[in-house]
């Protein structure tokens, strides 16, 4: 099963930007790589996915490296209510659907 | 509303008494999933299901048991709960064969079995 590796935590500033890293050494030529985000006491919710070339949404980036084996999240200028642990997993749309999520980045934000 | 709706919220029971947690979507989605969620572990993977009558195993699928009869709902089944399966419990669906198609999250099941 494709896995991910992500630090277990971060901490940024309000309205500064955060990078949130992937890593994905496995990634196989299929794999959409996605990124969740789980507030406290709620389930998961999209934020932004991508297969090969860097994506923007209204609630942020995601820069994928050349050779697909790492990501990167971006928030362009965090707000307290980005605070959330962030997952990223990859998940192949021609194959099994057993998805890997691992522990996520818990991102702390301060005022 | 495009939702996922899991039933209940809450939930507290003792060990052996079989129970069952619902999960429905109505978004016409194929793929239809189970985790399970418990401190320092993150998001584990129990059963997830392709469409109708397709299940298979996550990684952690000891000691439960689904059903697709139907496309919207796949509930999951716990014959005989014990304390370890006291955890917080999120269903997910999405489209299949779309482009990187996302996960619609329930708001989760928390379940304590004493």
């Amino acid at each position: 099963d494709a896995k991910t590796t992500q630090p277990n935590s971060m901490e940024s500033n309000e309205e500064e930007p955060v990078h949130l890293p992937c890593n994905h050494s496995t990634i196989s030529g299929t794999d959409y790589i996605h990124w969740y985000r789980q507030l406290p006491s709620q389930g998961p919710e999209y934020v932004i996915h991508g297969l090969t070339s860097n994506v923007n949404n209204r609630m942020a980036s995601l820069a994928i490296a050349e050779d697909r084996k790492s990501s990167t999240l971006i928030l362009h200028r965090a707000t307290l209510r980005d605070a959330a642990v962030y997952y990223c997993i990859l998940r192949d749309v021609q194959g099994a659907q057993k998805l890997v999520f691992g522990q996520g980045t818990r991102l702390t934000i301060n005022p | 509303e495009a939702q996922v709706t899991q039933n209940p919220r809450y939930l507290i029971t003792v060990t052996g008494k079989k129970l069952t947690v619902t999960c429905s979507q109505n978004m016409n989605h194929e793929y239809m999933s189970w985790y399970r969620q418990d401190p320092g572990l993150g998001l584990r993977q129990i059963y997830y299901s392709m469409n109708v009558e397709v299940t298979d195993k996550g990684d952690v699928p000891e000691g439960y048991k689904v059903s697709r009869k139907e496309k919207r709902n796949f509930p999951l089944i716990l014959e005989s709960p014990s304390p370890n399966q006291t955890s917080l419990y999120f269903c997910a669906s999405s489209l299949i064969g779309s482009v990187g198609s996302p996960l619609h999250f329930g708001n989760g099941t928390r379940l304590t079995v004493t």
